[in-house]
């Protein structure tokens, strides 16, 4: 399968500090998707993608197509505690129906 | 919420039992996708169907069957569990293929 990787695998940080993670391939995709997991609850969608170059907001969430469309960037401003958790990124290839997902990155929120 | 049930929530069986578990959507969702969660491994998809009857294969469909009867009901079956399948299974539905998926709270699945 296609491999999509997530940088960094986990983070510690301060509240009130911004947060910026991203998700590599070397496949070309389509759409690119960027979900939170709580513990013990499925992933729940935050930001779709569908241009290369775009970027979208959610709140305090930010994240954007690359234009090499093998990659993506999600951002956090101004985190707070409930911010913690796992995030995803799925991607779509061109060809494909499938959506592949990255491993994550743990997010840790520091009172 | 997406209106996702999956049902049950935890079981603990042995290896050789057959297992199924149930993945019920409301919201009249064409595709729905069963993946499997381990660590270091993300979201792997086991298999996907795009309407009743129709499914297709994923890239870790061994040891797995499903079937949809209904649009509303997807099954995952492992005919014969082994403890390799000890995972949490998630349930996902989307409108179409090219549209975002939501998933369901999980079943975590222990085989001994």
């Amino acid at each position: 399968g296609q491999q999509l990787n997530q940088s960094p695998q986990s983070m510690f940080i301060q509240e009130g500090e911004d947060v910026s993670m991203n998700c590599t391939s070397s496949s070309i995709f389509n759409t690119w998707l960027w979900y939170k997991q709580d513990p013990g609850e499925g992933p729940v969608l935050l930001i779709a993608l569908y241009k290369a170059g775009e970027l979208t907001s959610n709140g305090r969430l930010t994240a954007q197509f690359g234009i090499t469309r093998k990659d993506s960037f999600l951002n956090i401003s101004a985190s707070i505690p409930s911010d913690v958790g796992i995030y995803f990124c799925a991607g779509q290839l061109t060809t494909g129906n499938q959506f592949y997902f990255g491993t994550g990155t743990s997010l840790t929120v520091i009172p | 919420d997406a209106g996702i049930t999956q049902s049950p929530r935890h079981k603990v069986t042995e290896t050789g039992t057959p297992v199924t578990l149930r993945c019920h959507q409301t919201e009249n969702h064409r595709y729905m996708y069963w993946y499997r969660q381990d660590p270091g491994h993300g979201l792997r998809l086991i298999h996907y169907s795009y309407g009743v009857k129709d499914t297709d294969k994923g890239e870790v469909s061994d040891g797995y069957s499903v079937s949809r009867s209904k649009t509303e009901d997807f099954l995952l079956t492992l005919e014969s569990a082994t403890s390799s399948q000890t995972s949490v299974y998630f349930c996902a539905i989307s409108l179409d293929r090219d549209q975002p998926q939501h998933f369901g709270d999980g079943t975590r699945l222990s085989i001994l």
